[in-house]
């Protein structure tokens, strides 16, 4: 089955860190690039991070530029993003996301998981 | 740096009614755009790419127009399972998504 499935949110500190995971099945996921998008509780979608499919190219929102890494370990199929420095603005439902298309971004989504929720807060 | 804008916020409609979306580009962004579902608590789901490319499995009644600036999102005949909430996103530059509009029943 072609899936995606996010691990890794929780409750943090202001100022803490998290990593969370995503784990692909079901297709060839090393053909594709992958990116983080996140949604804050009653907001609209806000795109985070990318990673190429080998990895090789990333590229960050403003808003988290210096704070998050995106990493892919193509070997497990899983996807990652290193948060640090989070502030209570990042809390948000994070999804990971599948390029639609083998170039080496299409920047559209054609697959997403169900999310993993971070807040942050004291 | 390009703005998305939605209209209207929110349509109130009928089963088997059409409905009409609008997403409007600050500046043009040529053919690359697309539009997404999402239900309460479910992730999205891609319906449109490029402006008027069915994703795969999606329905014929959702259709997608327009070009530059502006562009429409188009439900012939409304499903139950089509009341959501609908995103516009473009990929000119980075990926925006649009602020939403939701669809609900009347």
């Amino acid at each position: 089955e072609v899936q995606l499935l996010e691990s890794g949110g929780g409750l943090v500190q202001p100022g803490g860190s998290l990593r969370l995971s995503c784990a692909a099945s079901g297709f060839t996921f090393s053909s594709y690039a992958m990116s983080w998008v996140r949604q804050a509780p009653g907001k609209g979608l806000e795109w985070v991070s990318a990673i190429s499919g080998s990895g090789g190219s990333t590229y960050y929102a403003d808003s988290v530029k210096g704070r998050f890494t995106i990493s892919r370990d193509n070997s497990k199929n899983t996807l990652y993003l290193q948060m640090n420095s989070l502030r209570a603005e990042d809390t948000a439902v994070y999804y990971c996301a599948k390029d639609y298309g083998d170039y080496e971004f299409g920047w559209y989504f054609d697959l997403w998981g169900r999310g993993t929720l971070v807040t942050v807060s004291s | 740096e390009i703005v998305l804008t939605q209209s209207p916020a929110t349509l109130s409609l009928s089963p088997g009614e059409r409905a009409t979306l609008s997403c409007r580009a600050s500046q043009s962004v040529s053919s690359y755009l697309a539009w997404y579902q999402q239900k309460p608590g479910q992730a999205p789901r891609l319906l449109i790419y490029d402006a008027s490319n069915r994703a795969t499995g999606i329905p014929a009644r959702f259709s997608g127009s327009g070009s530059g600036t502006d562009f429409t999102l188009t439900i012939s005949s409304l499903e139950p399972e089509d009341f959501a909430v609908y995103y516009c996103q473009q990929r000119s530059n980075w990926p925006l998504f649009g602020p939403g509009t939701k669809v609900d029943i009347k």
